[in-house]
């Protein structure tokens, strides 16, 4: 089985602009979770997904936002980037909500110039 | 809300040498708690999980980790380490019943061969 992908796998944005990232969850899986890794701050959770709904919400300011489609594919947006938004983005995917075990993807490299 | 204390920033130590990572988490009813591991260039994965029952629980690579109630406490253990479990690893607490995970900031452990 596939695990979970994320695209692109790097990505070097200017303060302003806005940035769309990609997660494909493990077949099957129906949750989607969003988290920010920073050295400073560790894992911080953004959102999470769960049949095209969110769930749960993270202490983000609404810069942040997410979406699920009909395939469990998820997307993060991220308008208006802070340089403090440089960070890796890591996507999560589980069978259903709850406490299900989170199989992690590779992440998303965000540098904000 | 939740949280997760991790005491040990950094640790360094010889192969064979025996481990204990320790792990609190401020949360006053019932909790599912998670050691995670990300070894240089990979992805985050689960290393042992905590639902119910013993709470002795075993996991991957000769990993446990004791869940103490009374103390709060998930502390990771390994009695004999190897150069291979060079690694950062993350303690989580998800409470509540949606998949909404609180990680702790992360221990770097360094082996020396």
């Amino acid at each position: 089985k596939a695990g979970v992908t994320q695209t692109p796998r790097y990505l070097i944005k200017t303060r302003g602009q806005q940035v769309t990232l990609s997660c494909s969850p493990i077949s099957g899986h129906r949750s989607v979770s969003w988290y920010q890794q920073t050295p400073g701050q560790g894992l911080q959770f953004l959102f999470e997904y769960f049949s095209e709904t969110q769930r749960n919400k993270g202490n983000f300011p609404g810069r942040f936002s997410g979406r699920q489609f009909s395939n469990s594919r998820s997307e993060m947006n991220v308008s208006t980037l802070e340089l403090g938004d440089s960070a890796l983005y890591l996507c999560a995917s589980s069978l259903n909500s709850g406490t299900d075990t989170q199989y992690f993807g590779p992440g998303t490299r965000l540098t904000v110039l | 809300a939740q949280s997760v204390s991790q005491h040990n920033h950094h640790v360094i130590l010889s192969e064979a040498a025996s481990l204990e990572l320790g792990c609190n988490y401020s949360y006053g009813g019932t909790v599912n708690l998670f050691w995670y591991v990300q070894y240089p260039g990979q992805h985050l994965q689960l290393l042992l999980k905590y639902f119910s029952g013993d709470p002795l629980v075993k996991g991957i690579k000769g990993f446990e980790a004791e869940f103490i109630k009374s103390k709060f406490s998930f502390n990771l253990r390994k009695p004999s380490v190897q150069w291979s479990d060079t690694a950062e690893y993350f303690c989580a607490v998800n409470a509540g019943g949606y998949q909404k995970v609180t990680f702790g900031i992360g221990t770097k452990l360094q082996v020396i061969p």
